[in-house]
């Protein structure tokens, strides 16, 4: 049962475009995620939000930024992507305090 | 630092067989564990937890894992894998960073089940 919703699923796009990540989730929770997977499966935190305030900022390039507008949206923008930043971006969502994460199908990024 | 290790990248199991993938965790106090699976072209989906008490565990699908404090270790097991438990499985530790969690993970294991 997904209840964390990504969009788009796929997208492809040119060294220096700029891309935006959709997610929003219905369960309810206070926190969101973002994670970076590359091609070899390696998953990264990149940033956290519990009730649209940042939490977690990982050291990510800077053309990288998350926007909440409220606890069941969190959408990733990149401002000028580069090829590194082909990988699958996993949203997800939790409860404060209990580590365990619901997470979204992804969005696989391919940069040409 | 919370760290977690996974030795076994990729592990080949004949249908019916039992699993068995590894997992050592690093961290300073009681950690929580989890295992993780993310099925082809899919988010992680949670297969069991563990929180402070029975260090044997049940999760979904027949799963199981230990919590072993001597060891550090948090090992997942199957008495019989099915072809549908062909997908990569992760284990994580949890670490509480205010009111979020930060989940560190391995780097996978990749199962293939054998006919």
């Amino acid at each position: 049962e997904t209840a964390v919703f990504q969009t788009p699923n796929y997208h492809v796009t040119q060294v220096g475009n700029e891309v935006s990540f959709n997610c929003k989730q219905t369960l309810g929770h206070d926190t969101m995620y973002w994670y970076k997977q590359d091609s070899k499966k390696l998953l990264k935190i990149m940033f956290s939000y519990n009730n649209k305030q940042l939490i977690v900022n990982e050291t990510v390039p800077r053309r990288f930024s998350p926007q909440s507008s409220d606890k069941a949206h969190l959408n990733l923008r990149i401002k000028s992507v580069e090829p590194e930043d082909s990988a699958v971006y996993l949203c997800a969502s939790s409860f404060p305090g209990t580590g365990q994460l619901y997470f979204g199908e992804g969005s696989k990024l391919t940069v040409l | 630092a919370q760290s977690v290790t996974q030795p076994d990248a990729r592990v080949t199991v004949s249908e019916g067989a039992s699993l068995q993938l590894r997992c050592k965790y690093s961290y300073f106090g009681t950690p929580y564990l989890f295992w993780y699976v993310q099925y082809p072209r899919q988010g992680l989906q949670l297969l069991l937890k563990y929180y402070p008490g029975d260090p044997v565990v049940q999760g979904v699908n027949g799963f199981e894992a230990e919590f072993s404090k001597s060891n550090s270790s948090f090992h997942l097991r199957k008495a019989s894998v099915h072809w549908s438990d062909w997908a990569v499985y992760f284990c994580a530790v949890s670490m509480q960073q205010g009111t979020g969690s930060k989940l560190s993970f391995g780097k996978g294991a990749k199962l293939t089940v054998s006919p």
